[in-house]
Order: structure tokens, then sequence, then C-alpha cells
């Protein structure tokens, strides 16, 4: 069965300390690997897709690598509205997805 | 300008009732989900349908029915609601499989709550 486990589960930052957070996976066939944000009240908004070991995405403030076990997502000098949940998920050759149970990430000013 | 809708919104009901939850995606994705995210903020998949097909099926009490009229709607319907079916129901739509991104965008949620 697959399996994503993310952590740290909570993570307060001062705002422009950067830090990373981590999600490990084991995948019967992987399709590809997700990282979304989740708002309070909200429904789960894409960030990134990494489908091979050594790819590497940037978005912003955020940039997401994967590992034949694991996917990093590094936030570089954070602030406040940088404050969510974050969710990893991998998908399998069938299709399905398994989510982590997220990280949520507090940044204080 | 919409991409993924769900309603209601908020659902409080009885134990013992039968509601519905509908989904409606406008992005013109063969591939439609519904997830269940409990109260420790854990996302579940329940049942994924591509173009109005049943393709997966996870582990769900027979009382949760989904029903597809067409890919655009997936819509869930729960028979005799447990306390234990109190979380928030999130519709997300993707590509088939294998058919350019698997990109996963969510509606907003349905929390039901039942009492």
């Amino acid at each position: 069965e697959d399996q994503v486990t993310q952590s740290p589960e909570a993570l307060r930052l001062q705002e422009g300390e950067s830090s990373s957070l981590n999600c490990s996976y084991t995948v019967s066939g992987l399709r590809g690997l997700f990282w979304y944000r989740q708002d309070p009240g909200k429904g789960p908004e894409f960030l990134f897709t990494l489908y091979s070991a050594g790819e590497e995405k940037e978005k912003e403030r955020l940039k997401a690598t994967l590992t034949k076990k694991e996917s990093f997502l590094h936030i570089t000098a954070p602030k406040p509205e940088d404050s969510a949940t974050y969710l990893c998920a991998v998908q399998d050759n069938a299709g399905k997805s398994t989510f982590g149970d997220g990280t949520t990430l507090t940044v204080k000013p | 300008d919409t991409a993924v809708s769900q309603t209601p919104k908020y659902l409080v009901t009885q134990m013992g009732n039968d509601k519905s939850i509908k989904c409606e995606q406008n992005l013109g994705h063969d591939t439609m989900y519904w997830y269940k995210q409990d109260s420790k903020k854990f996302l579940k998949i329940m049942f994924s349908y591509n173009n109005k097909e049943l393709i997966i099926n996870e582990t769900v009490p027979n009382r949760f029915s989904p029903k597809s009229p067409d890919k655009a709607h997936l819509n869930l319907h729960i028979n005799s609601l447990e306390l234990g079916d109190s979380a928030v129901y999130f519709c997300a739509s993707s590509h088939a499989p294998g058919q350019g991104t698997d990109t996963q965008y969510f509606g907003p949620g349905t929390r039901l709550t039942v009492l």
C-alpha cells in the first residue's frame, strides 16, 4: 500500500527564517508527486508536480525537490502570508493518489 | 469563474438521515474524485470516476454512493448518516490518467456535521 509521511507536523518560523518541509513516500510505481497548499476552510491548492528523481521546481519563495524516497519543500525567507498547511501526495500508476497528513506552517512577523 | 464547485458548503443533519452533496467542474476534465478530510486534516480518497465510469472505489461503506450523470458532475449520496461521517468532503477533478497533467483541482469543500 502506498504511504506518505510528512514532517514536521507543525513548524513555526519567524519571518525571513528559511526552512524545509519533508515528505517521505513509498509507492508502487510513481506517476507523480504533488505539493498542495491548504488554507483554513478551503480546498487544497496546487503548487508543484514532480515526476522523477532529481527534478526541481520553483515558485516565488518555494522550491520543491524530489529523490527516490522523499521530497522537500524549501521555503526561503518566508512571509506571514505563507502560513498554511502544506500537503504532499503521490499518485501511482493506477491513478490513485495518497496524501500525507500535512505540515502546518506558521510564519510570525 | 469557479473551476470546481460544491453545494452545499455546510450541511448539518441528524443521524439516520439521507443527504446528497453535489459537485460540478467547468475545466473540461474527464476524471473526478471525492475525498474525505477528517478532523486531523487527513485527506483520503473515496471514489474516482473517469468519463462517468467508476475507476477507484476505496474501502467505503455501502451507504456512500457516487453518481456521475455526465463527466462534469459527480454527486455523493450518503444513506443512514452516522456520527463518524462528520468531516469535510472535497470534490476534485483532473485530466484522465496518462492524458496530460494529473494535477487535481479541488472544490471548496462541504463540511458535514452529523448530530
